[in-house]
């Protein structure tokens, strides 16, 4: 599975939209990205995946660049809430082993 | 509307005692997973199961041993407990694949359980 980079941490207003990015360069053709959250002391919280297509539901927005070696998770309207740990990940076809990085430390600010 | 759900929640061994971490799921989940997460660093997966009876190693197996006799049940065992294994444990679950307009994906997200501190001295 291709690896990721995610900035160490960001802050984001209250509010405000939360654009989080992620770098897969070395991406393949059938590799997912998949953005999951964790809140502290909490188990990960499952939030968008997509293959090649933007991607939006009800917790964010997927943004996947056209040659698909970067992505943004986008939280429309942060909250305190939001304040976690977000992690990018790539998974691959087959198997359904998910392989966490170091993730990306959002803090909502009021 | 349980989820995936995980006994104990906290628990303080000594080297050497063992101890089994159970996890249950009400899902109907295939695949199930144990992943440890240590201080700063992200999930690392044990071991995982993609049905009953079928257990296989991830990427950190070494001192661990696991079962799934049911589906919706994945156990975690320390056999002789070490320092090193001290982390918060945490088990997830996912389909193994659902049919979605006509297609089946395999791209099923893991729903996790809310973790076991464990504390090794």
């Amino acid at each position: 599975d291709a690896k990721t980079t995610q900035p160490t941490s960001m802050d984001c207003a209250e509010g405000r939209a939360a654009n989080l990015p992620c770098n897969h360069s070395t991406i393949s053709g059938n590799e997912y990205v998949y953005w999951y959250r964790q809140i502290h002391s909490q188990g990960p919280q499952y939030i968008i995946h997509g293959l090649k297509n933007n991607e939006t539901n009800e917790m964010a927005s997927l943004i996947i660049t056209e040659d698909r070696k970067s992505s943004t998770l986008i939280l429309p309207h942060a909250t305190l809430r939001d304040t976690a740990v977000y992690y990018c990940i790539v998974r691959g076809e087959y198997g359904n082993k998910l392989v966490f990085g170091a993730g990306t430390i959002l803090r909502v600010k009021s | 509307n349980a989820g995936v759900t995980q006994t104990p929640k906290f628990r303080v061994l000594k080297t050497g005692q063992s101890m089994t971490l159970l996890c249950a799921q009400d899902m109907n989940h295939e695949y199930m997973y144990w992943y440890r997460q240590d201080p700063g660093m992200g999930l690392r997966l044990i071991h995982y199961s993609v049905g009953e009876g079928t257990t296989a190693k991830g990427e950190v197996p070494d001192g661990y041993n696991v079962s799934r006799l049911k589906k919706q049940n994945f156990l975690l065992g320390l056999e002789s407990a070490a320092p090193s294994q001290t982390s918060v444990y945490f088990c997830a679950s996912s389909y193994l694949f659902r049919r979605l307009q006509g297609f089946f994906n395999n791209h099923q997200p893991q729903h996790f359980g809310d973790g076991t501190r464990l504390s090794i001295l």
